[in-house]
């Protein structure tokens, strides 16, 4: 079955590091993302990882993929308040390309 | 390069009372996808579009939701009647092999 697990709230205090989990079921996923939404806003896009990457670094974002325990995570670094959000982790189906959503975790960065 | 627009921005209505919501993807995107996202969850897939064609609408309440996109541009969603349960904002994404995902800002229907 499809189904995709995060943890609800993240707490962390400015210029510390972040590190946001989430577990997938679906072996089949091509595409792991990660997307930010601010309140009342649409999805952005943060950044991916192909299924067949351990990890992919983009600035201040690490993304770690354990395949074989089908875990991702996303760490921030120097977390800032303007990364105040809720972070939704999707696995990207292989075929249809159809996204599976986590719940999302809210991100509160704390001065 | 314009992003995905959808129409209206918000919309309130009475249960029972039918509503529509309007989609514009990307110029040149083939695959569309309308997703709904009640308050607290994740987005859900409704229903997926090749061009003008239904790729999976398998999670779509048949008996009260449909839509449709004509000459595999713009879609609409419609539903009718609505249910208290169908408050949620209703997210529109359009997507090619070279430029991936793009969603919209979503329409956030409140059904009272």
């Amino acid at each position: 079955g499809e189904d995709v697990e995060q943890s609800l709230f993240l707490s962390v205090r400015e210029g510390d590091s972040s590190v946001i989990n989430c577990t997938y079921t679906d072996s089949s996923s091509t595409y792991l993302y990660w997307y930010k939404q601010e309140p009342g806003a649409g999805l952005q896009l943060l950044t991916y990882i192909f299924s067949n990457m351990d990890m992919k670094q983009d600035q201040r974002l690490t993304v770690l993929l354990n395949k074989k325990d089908k875990h991702l995570s996303l760490r921030i670094a120097d977390t800032q308040t303007g990364d105040s959000a809720i972070y939704f982790c999707a696995e990207g189906m292989d075929s249809s390309y159809k996204l599976i959503f986590g719940s999302g975790t809210r991100l509160l960065v704390r001065p | 390069e314009a992003g995905v627009a959808q129409s209206p921005r918000y919309k309130i209505i009475e249960k029972r009372q039918s509503v529509a919501f309007w989609c514009n993807p990307i110029s040149g995107h083939a695959t569309l996808y309308w997703y709904q996202q009640i308050l607290g969850q994740g987005p859900k897939l409704l229903i997926q579009f090749q061009n003008n064609g239904v790729v999976d609408d398998s999670q779509l309440p048949k008996d009260r939701f449909s839509a449709e996109r004509l000459k595999g541009v713009d879609s609409t969603l419609k539903i009718q009647p609505a249910k208290l349960e169908d408050s949620a904002v209703y997210l529109c994404a359009s997507r090619s092999n070279t430029d991936g995902y793009t969603f919209g800002s979503g329409t956030r229907l409140t059904v009272v």
